[in-house]
């Protein structure tokens, strides 16, 4: 299977901060990458796939780039509702796989 | 609007059955193949089974195959998974998910709230 690996599994940043979270996968993935929101409690919810492509109704300042074993999720301006976890997930191959996220929190 | 809807969670003991149901709405259910998911409790989510749009290809994850059976039936809107020989390990919230993609390249694009599979005795 295919590994992925995301950091950091912690950040604390303020109100308007950009921030970056990382995905290295353990083989080339093209640009077969997902990367989803998680607030406690909830179902996990698509941003960003094909690694930079911006799910419909998602705001404009999540943004994803990367491919083949590298990725990044960017958050423009961090606001109060981006306090979540976030996963990648690649879909290169039918056995899918999850990195093990990177929790959100604001200052 | 596309909704998901899982039944079927609960109580089981070490080695026995569950079947958990996911009715969808809101988009044309037989066209897309159709997804299992689980988080074990403050875990990471984990693909557990896909089967396509025909209902006639299944894939499992190594750590339920032979013991978990996905199935589907277009007419009702509905699919399932059927689980037997529950262990412990099995304890987790489960979520269907729909697919999007093409071929097999698959990412998630609506998924339900959950319901929780706890496996005690």
């Amino acid at each position: 299977d295919i590994q992925l690996t995301q950091s950091p599994s912690f950040l604390s940043a303020s109100v308007g901060d950009r921030v970056t979270i990382t995905c290295r996968a353990s083989q080339g993935i093209s640009s077969f990458l997902a990367w989803y929101q998680q607030k406690p409690g909830k179902a996990p919810n698509l941003l960003i796939y094909t690694a930079s492509t911006l799910q419909s109704g998602v705001p404009s300042r999540f943004s994803g780039s990367g491919s083949g074993t590298e990725f990044a999720l960017t958050i423009s301006s961090l606001q109060p509702e981006d306090s979540a976890t976030y996963y990648c997930q690649q879909f290169n191959s039918y056995s899918f796989t999850f990195g093990g996220g990177t929790k959100v929190e604001i200052k | 609007e596309v909704q998901m809807l899982e039944s079927g969670g609960g109580l089981a003991q070490p080695g026995g059955s569950l079947r958990l149901s996911c009715t969808a709405s809101g988009f044309t259910f037989s066209t897309y193949a159709m997804i299992w998911l689980r988080q074990a409790p403050g875990k990471g989510l984990e693909w557990v089974s896909s089967i396509t749009n025909r209902g006639d290809t299944t894939y499992y994850a190594d750590s339920v195959k032979g013991r978990f059976t996905i199935s589907r039936d277009n007419s009702n809107n509905t699919f399932y998974v059927q689980m037997d020989n529950l262990r412990a390990e099995d304890t987790a919230v489960y979520y269907c998910a729909k697919a999007r993609g093409l071929g097999l390249n698959w990412f998630f694009d609506a998924w339900g709230r959950g319901t929780l599979v706890t496996v005690s005795s």
